[in-house]
């Protein structure tokens, strides 16, 4: 059974940078994409992007200029980095496997998510 | 992007009863639609993926059905673990975006 953990510090100030790092375990990250997704509290979700297992990335137009995504194939392990934090970001951030079958992608392993708030 | 609206935000229901959720995309996306369901303080959980396929292990009184721009989560009786927020989601196209959820109560 395939799990995902999420980790990183839980407190950021603003105009820093938020790293969290997904490990994964009961598999391989090779073969898949990996996304990230927050949500505010309260609040919906939000796609941040995905990374391929070789390192190709595709990122939501509306973060683009703030996050990089990478891979550690080694220790299965995915990473993601969002700088010049707001108030804004504050949110649970999730990873998850970008499962398919066929045409078609979805979201089918998650993490249970880590609450980051962005506060001084 | 691709707008996708659900509806209702919010809807009482109780158990046993048929219940049934829209949701609808700004434009056509084929089938590439999912549907998630979340329970309060944990990471939300795929139900249906290419608008109508079972995800294993997922009970079969979940269904989905569409195509194009609107599209149907079905709950045929509901149990009391069925109670939570769902979320339609499109992989037609990037960015990936969700719903804004519909929130399942208890009457």
């Amino acid at each position: 059974q395939v799990q995902l953990q999420e980790s990183g510090p839980g407190l950021v100030k603003p105009s820093e940078t938020l790293s969290l790092t997904c490990t994964v375990s009961g598999g391989s990250i090779s073969g898949y994409s990996w996304s990230w997704i927050r949500q505010p509290p309260g609040k919906g979700l939000e796609w941040i992007g995905y990374i391929y297992y070789s390192g190709t990335t595709n990122y939501n137009p509306s973060l683009q200029s703030r996050v990089t995504l990478s891979v550690g194939t080694s220790k299965n392990q995915v990473s993601l980095k969002l700088s010049s934090v707001t108030a804004a970001d504050t949110a649970v951030y999730y990873c998850a496997r970008v499962g398919h079958g066929g045409n078609k992608y979805y979201f089918d392993y998650w993490g249970q998510g880590t609450l980051v708030t962005v506060s001084s | 992007d691709i707008q996708m609206t659900q509806s209702p935000s919010s809807l009482s229901a109780s158990v046993g009863d048929r219940v049934t959720i829209t949701c609808r995309a700004s434009q056509s996306i084929s089938s590439f639609l999912n549907w998630y369901q979340q329970k309060p303080g944990k990471a939300p959980k795929l139900l249906i993926y290419g608008a109508s396929s079972l995800q294993s292990g997922v009970p079969s009184r979940f269904s989905g059905s569409g195509s194009g721009t609107d599209f149907t989560l079905t709950i045929s009786s509901l149990q009391p673990e069925d109670f939570a927020t769902y979320y339609c989601q499109q992989s037609y196209s990037i960015p990936y975006t969700f719903g804004q959820g519909t929130k399942l109560e208890i009457k």
